[in-house]
């Protein structure tokens, strides 16, 4: 149990345009995801946290209006890095926290990010 | 949430017990003790947690000092799949705050 797909697991796109990346809770809902950043060698760096229903809390330093976060329903969570850079290339990985208190919380794969 | 200091890396020989340390002396006493890892190019993955009292699951051994000040993860028996990135993280469990990751054990394991 407690599952977090992500989707996708790798994209590449170019320079000025726009990426969505998808996290779902497949057998729990989750009041709230994390979005994580992780570059090579490094840990994870935490970006935002989004509630069901509500604005996402943006860590100090994440540019809110460049990575838009929405978290429609209790099932989905998106992260859509608009006008990518290449220095936006990283790994992104999201979390989630189910609905019954669970004591740790379930990570995606991830989504390996290149902008080209 | 209380900071963490944990050894850049480790070795372990297969098949040997990997015993990887945490610091954490400022700990506060609601806060847990977690451990995740992180496989290259994969997600976290939760390994254990603990607050007082030495746990232990499927996967691995959590062993508290009695002034919570430090822990230990044991792997009983590493094997090459256990190689992987291991973070401590200290938090208050349930309260809906994220996990903020420090640097981590990089433990190889040496066939």
């Amino acid at each position: 149990g407690a599952v977090v797909s992500q989707h996708p697991s790798w994209v590449i796109c170019k320079s000025g345009t726009s990426v969505k990346i998808e996290c779902r809770s497949l057998d729990f809902q989750a009041t709230t995801m994390f979005w994580y950043r992780q570059f090579p060698k490094q840990s994870l760096m935490l970006m935002a946290t989004s509630n069901e229903g509500s604005k996402a809390t943006y860590e100090q330093g994440v540019e809110k209006d460049k990575f838009l976060i929405n978290h429609a329903s209790l099932t989905l969570s998106t992260l859509t890095v608009t006008s990518a850079h290449p220095e936006d290339s990283s790994f992104y990985i999201c979390s989630a926290k189910g609905t019954q208190g669970r004591y740790g919380y379930t990570f995606g794969s991830g989504t390996r990010l290149t902008v080209v | 949430d209380a900071k963490t200091t944990q050894p850049t890396s480790m070795d372990c020989a297969e098949g040997r017990a990997a015993n990887l340390p945490c610091n954490h002396s400022t700990i506060s006493g609601n806060e847990y003790v977690y451990w995740y890892r992180q496989i290259h190019s994969q997600g976290p993955q939760y390994i254990i947690h603990g607050l007082k009292n030495n746990e232990t699951n499927e996967m691995a051994s959590l062993i508290i000092t009695e002034d919570r000040k430090s822990s230990t993860l044991i792997l009983p028996h590493a094997t090459l799949r256990d190689t992987a990135v291991y973070y401590c993280i200290v938090r208050v469990a349930d309260t809906g705050n994220q996990f903020y990751f420090g640097t981590g054990t990089s433990l190889t394991v040496i066939p």
